[in-house]
């Protein structure tokens, strides 16, 4: 069974480092696309960007380049999702994923780590 | 703003057919897929490539495209049905993802 496993939620300060982890589990982790999709307070579903644990491909959402840093230990399959200085308005659930063969479809979601950044 | 554009709210009457949009330029050249979100859950997917259904999800789900626009049709909707639907595909690089802004289903 494919799972995606979350660290729990976190409660931060502003300019505060972070960062937060994906375990994979019944799966070739090397050989699919792992993502990240941030969803504010009452809002939608945005995606940051994505990495290939096989070879540490990453790509970035124009949006969110410069802003988090996501990277991946194919060792123990584990991806991350990393800030140097959280804001305020990073506030939000961070659901990492994992994307099917196309590259872009999304087949299984981990169960949400909530971020809440507040002074 | 988001390269994939939806309908902010739709609604439905019980067992009536409904049909949600999502309009972008990527969809020409690429799939959409379609996720379900209902309150405190995480999104999951119902529709992925042509017309694929995962396994577990009602066939009254199905998808269709034409153009730039990508469709996701419930026919005979449920009161289970009323959720947040997103799409998603590639964005007009290739290269990257993208969501679109998402349709508040309701079922009356």
């Amino acid at each position: 069974e494919v799972q995606l496993v979350q660290s729990g939620a976190e409660v931060k300060k502003p300019g505060e480092s972070l960062k937060i982890s994906c375990k994979g589990s019944g799966y070739s982790f090397t050989s699919y696309w792992i993502g990240w999709v941030r969803q504010m307070p009452g809002k939608g579903l945005e995606w940051m960007g994505i990495i290939y644990p096989g070879d540490s491909d990453t790509r970035y959402s124009p949006s969110f380049q410069g802003q988090v840093t996501i990277s991946a230990d194919k060792s123990i399959s584990t991806a991350y999702l990393q800030w140097s200085s959280l804001k305020a308005s990073d506030t939000a659930m961070y659901y990492c994923v994992r994307h099917d063969s196309s590259g872009s479809d999304v087949d299984y979601w981990g169960q949400g780590t909530l971020v809440t950044v507040s002074s | 703003s988001s390269e994939l554009t939806q309908d902010p709210a739709v609604s439905v009457a019980l067992g009536q057919t409904v049909r949600i949009t999502c309009q972008g330029d990527s969809l020409r050249s690429y799939y959409a897929s379609w996720y379900q979100q209902k309150p405190g859950q995480a999104p999951v997917l119902v529709i992925y490539g042509k017309n694929n259904r995962p396994s577990g999800i009602p066939d009254r789900f199905s998808g269709s495209s034409s153009g730039n626009t990508a469709s996701l049709t419930i026919t005979g909707a449920q009161a289970e049905d009323e959720a947040d639907y997103y799409c998603n595909s590639r964005d007009s690089s290739g290269n990257l993802v993208v969501f679109g802004g998402g349709t508040k289903l309701t079922v009356l």
